[in-house]
């Protein structure tokens, strides 16, 4: 069974331009998880998808991010227009429940190294 | 808001010694779950603690859950080369989603 997977695994960008990320999870999960890591800091929740809709967006730093699953599959994270501060290792992770039940571990993809020049 | 911390942010270890990082939460946690990432890695799930006092060991590794429900522990006994890499604990809590630390990145000497 395929893990969860994103692409691309590094994105070099300058400043002001645009960038698209992508995950496909786990095949089934509808739970899918967008998280953040900033050199040397913790894991950042962004957001939470139960299949197209967004439970829980509380995370997204600004109106830069756009996040989409379209028909309850694959996720794009879009950074429009992307600032220095937008460089780090950005995870997805899905899972079959949500964590709010407590009985589920997360499967997390490789990331995708975003650096903002 | 719902803050998890870990200590210490760096563990130097000399092969064969024993170490602990822990893990403290400012509310009460549903459940608290370890990851483990290797460096150039991402995270993968070790274990999740749901029980008030919990223990669980796995191999040279000891996960302790608080009785309070807010702090946990990792004991790594016997350290060895493999065992590099940054241990991060997730809170999950009522709020649905799990509250990463900054994560112990741990280095071995041999």
């Amino acid at each position: 069974e395929a893990g969860v997977t994103q692409f691309p695994s590094h994105s070099v960008i300058e400043k002001g331009q645009t960038v698209t990320l992508r995950c496909d999870p786990i095949s089934g999960h509808d739970n899918l998880y967008w998280y953040r890591r900033v050199m040397g800091k913790e894991i950042k929740f962004l957001l939470h998808f139960v299949k197209e809709s967004k439970q829980d967006e509380s995370g997204m730093p600004n109106n830069r991010f756009l996040a989409e699953r379209t028909g309850g599959t694959y996720s794009t994270l879009k950074v429009q227009p992307a600032e220095l501060e937008d460089s780090g290792v950005y995870f997805c992770a899905s899972s079959p429940l949500p964590w709010s039940q407590g009985t589920t571990e997360a499967f997390f993809g490789q990331g995708t190294r975003l650096t903002v020049v | 808001g719902q803050q998890v911390m870990q200590i210490p942010q760096y563990q130097h270890v000399q092969e064969g010694e024993d170490f602990t990082t822990y893990c403290n939460s400012s509310t009460t946690l549903s459940n608290i779950q370890w990851y483990k990432q290797r460096p150039g890695g991402h995270p993968v799930f070790l274990i999740q603690l749901v029980k008030s006092g919990e223990v669980k060991k796995q191999k040279r590794l000891t996960f302790q859950f608080g009785e309070a429900k807010k702090n946990s522990s990792l004991h790594i006994t016997a350290t060895q080369t493999t065992d590099v890499g940054t241990y991060f604990c997730a809170g999950g809590g009522s709020w649905g989603k799990l509250q990463f630390g900054a994560g112990t990145q741990v280095v071995v000497t041999p």
